[in-house]
């Protein structure tokens, strides 16, 4: 089935620690994202790619680092500059930018 | 900062419509109205999305006021697994999607 899969579903942190989250898609996609969200909160965006090889900061980039080396996969690195890392992490993808992003099913990131 | 406004929640009997209102006053008239829903614990789901006219797609029905100021999501046919989180948004086509914090239903047996 085509759809985009995140892993691990679950993932723990030591401080001080870099940790990276997947994300892969098989549907084709020229753009990809990544959202964090905290408990009772919407979505906020980290970063986006709209294409290989080029990615934009979104409105909470600090502390997080990404890469787009291939169409398929946009994985996520949490520094140990991000302050307070643990949250719900949500990658999406769509055809462009003007067409309806599709989602996985989240990575939740806890410190030890 | 969101662009609409949801009641933060709302509760319907299960067999009956579900009809979920978004405030949308200072839309622009190249934003487009979208809808997603999230379950607990899991990513958004797209639903719908329009523009002007009325949309209606196998998941749902979506009404946009003439004036463009508000919209209606409607589930024809509430289920217990409709239960989640419903999200309201407008967006230009390159924009970002900018979640707010949506509307919890409720379908109850």
């Amino acid at each position: 089935d085509g759809g985009i899969t995140q892993s691990p579903k679950y993932l723990f942190r030591k401080e001080g620690q870099n940790v990276t989250l997947s994300c892969e898609q098989n549907l084709n996609h020229d753009a990809m994202y990544w959202y964090r969200q905290d408990p009772g909160q919407g979505l906020r965006l980290i970063y986006y790619s709209q294409i290989v090889n080029d990615f934009q900061k979104g409105d909470i980039a600090e502390g997080y680092s990404v890469s787009r080396e291939k169409k398929e996969s946009f994985p996520l690195t949490v520094t140990s500059a991000q302050k307070n890392p643990t949250a719900f992490y949500l990658c999406a993808s769509s055809q462009g930018p003007s067409q309806p992003q599709h989602f996985g099913d989240g990575t939740r990131l806890s410190i030890l | 900062d969101a662009k609409t406004t949801q009641p933060p929640s709302m509760d319907c009997a299960e067999g009956r419509a579900a009809n979920l209102p978004c405030n949308h006053s200072t839309i622009s008239g190249n934003e487009y109205v979208y809808w997603y829903r999230q379950i607990h614990s899991q990513g958004p789901q797209y639903i719908i999305h329009g523009l002007k006219n009325n949309e209606t797609n196998e998941m749902a029905s979506l009404i946009i006021t003439e004036d463009r100021k508000s919209s209606t999501l409607i589930l024809p046919h509430a289920t217990l697994r409709d239960t989640a989180v419903y999200y309201c948004i407008v967006r230009a086509n390159t924009d970002k999607l900018i979640f707010g914090t949506g509307t919890r239903l409720q379908v109850f047996p």
